[in-house]
This record gives C-alpha cells, structure tokens and sequence, in this order.
C-alpha cells in the first residue's frame, strides 16, 4: 500500500458526460501528479500541484482540468467525455516538487474510465 | 516522440535465474531514472532509482545500471522469483521537472 488512495476505482459514463475523479496523497506529499495510461501504452503525464498551485502541465486537453484543495487533496475533472477518454487515470504524491533522489513519486491503485 | 523507449514487451525467465531489463532514452537532460513494478489492478510501485552521477545501484536483489554514454541503463533481479511476475516501467525525468517520462513497459513472467 503506497499510501495514495484514489476513488473511484471504476467509472462507467457515456459519452459527452463529465466526471470527477478524486486522489489523496500520502501524509505528508505536497505534490501531487495526474497520469493517463491508454491500452498498451505507457503513462503519460497529465499535470501536477504542489501545495495548491499548479506546477507543471504535460499533454492535457482542454477538456481536462484538476484542482488540489487546502487539505491536499487533489480532482481531475474530465468533461465532454469521448471514447478515446477511456483509460486507467493514475494519481502520484512526492514530498516536494521536482525530479530528485528522495523525491520519489509513489502511484495510487488507479481509476478505470470507461466511457462508453 | 519516444523519449524513454523499453524495446521488449515481454520477457520471460526461469525461477532462481537473472531478469535482465533494458531502457534507451534518447534526451540527454535525464539526470534521474527510477524503475517501477506494476502488477493487475493495482498502481506502479516504485522500485529503485539512479542518478546519473553514479553507474550502478544495489537494494537487495535489485540493480540498476547506468551508461549515460549509451543512453541505456538496465534492471537485474537476481535471483528471480515467481513474485517479481509483472510488468516493469522505467522512467526518467531532470533535476527541477515536475514529470516523469515513462517507457512502455515491459511484462516480465518468471517460470518455475
């Protein structure tokens, strides 16, 4: 257990709905990193906060947006839903920001989209 | 454009011998690598990591090597064990980036 928990774990809509998905870091993570993984791909990065405020944004549509609150918890809103939005949506926290020995980001267990 | 690439999608290797996994990356920025371990239904758990001072770190019966001249760095679990049956991502980000770069991923299976 990573200490990252993410709900829900399943999500089943239709297309053009929108959806909130949830994470929260472990204690003590200010950082907090959205990641898309597609059939058969690898993970790709979405954006990431750190203590409230956006840092950094990968491949993100516009569609998307994701917000972390005073307690640190983090959503990723995903709207005008397409089937090609299907995938499993990864959640990371680290201690601080930024790429470094001791600063490892450690995954919640997922939420799998399927928008049919 | 595939900057973290793991060119075999699958690996497969007998119980008690050595797992050799392999990561080119092509950017030369990457100053930090890190292997995760992803079984079904659950997320990647990270494994071990490197910086690019160093060629070579040990956790147990994981090493990971570096050769920034090659741009390649590998896992070796030694000996393999019918847990370590999953898949591998490497990853590699720089000092100051917020994100990691994954490779695709490669599914290791350990056979009695």
């Amino acid at each position: 257990d990573s200490g990252v928990t993410q709900t829900p774990k399943h999500l089943i809509t239709a297309t053009g709905q929108r959806v909130t998905l949830r994470c929260s870091p472990r204690s003590g993570d200010l950082s907090v990193y959205w990641y898309q993984q597609s059939l058969d791909q690898g993970l790709q990065f979405l954006i990431q906060y750190y203590n409230g405020e956006e840092r950094a944004k990968g491949n993100i549509l516009e569609r998307f947006s994701a917000q972390q609150f005073p307690d640190l918890h983090s959503e990723l809103n995903l709207s005008s839903l397409e089937l090609g939005d299907s995938a499993l949506y990864f959640c990371a926290s680290s201690v601080v920001s930024g790429g470094a020995l001791g600063n490892e980001q450690f995954f919640g267990p997922g939420t799998r989209l399927t928008v049919l | 454009d595939q900057q973290v690439k793991q060119n075999s999608p699958s690996l497969s290797v007998q119980e008690g011998r050595i797992s050799i996994l392999n990561c080119d990356y092509t950017n030369s920025m990457f100053d930090y690598f890190l292997w995760y371990k992803k079984y079904p239904a659950e997320g990647p758990t990270f494994l071990i990591s490197i910086s690019s001072i160093k060629d070579k770190n040990e956790d147990g019966r994981f090493t990971v090597f570096l050769n920034k001249s090659a741009k390649h760095l590998s896992l070796h679990i030694v000996p393999s064990q019918p847990g370590d049956s999953a898949v591998y991502f490497c990853a590699a980000s720089f000092q100051g980036a917020q994100k990691l770069v994954f490779g695709q991923g490669t599914r290791l299976t350990i056979n009695p």
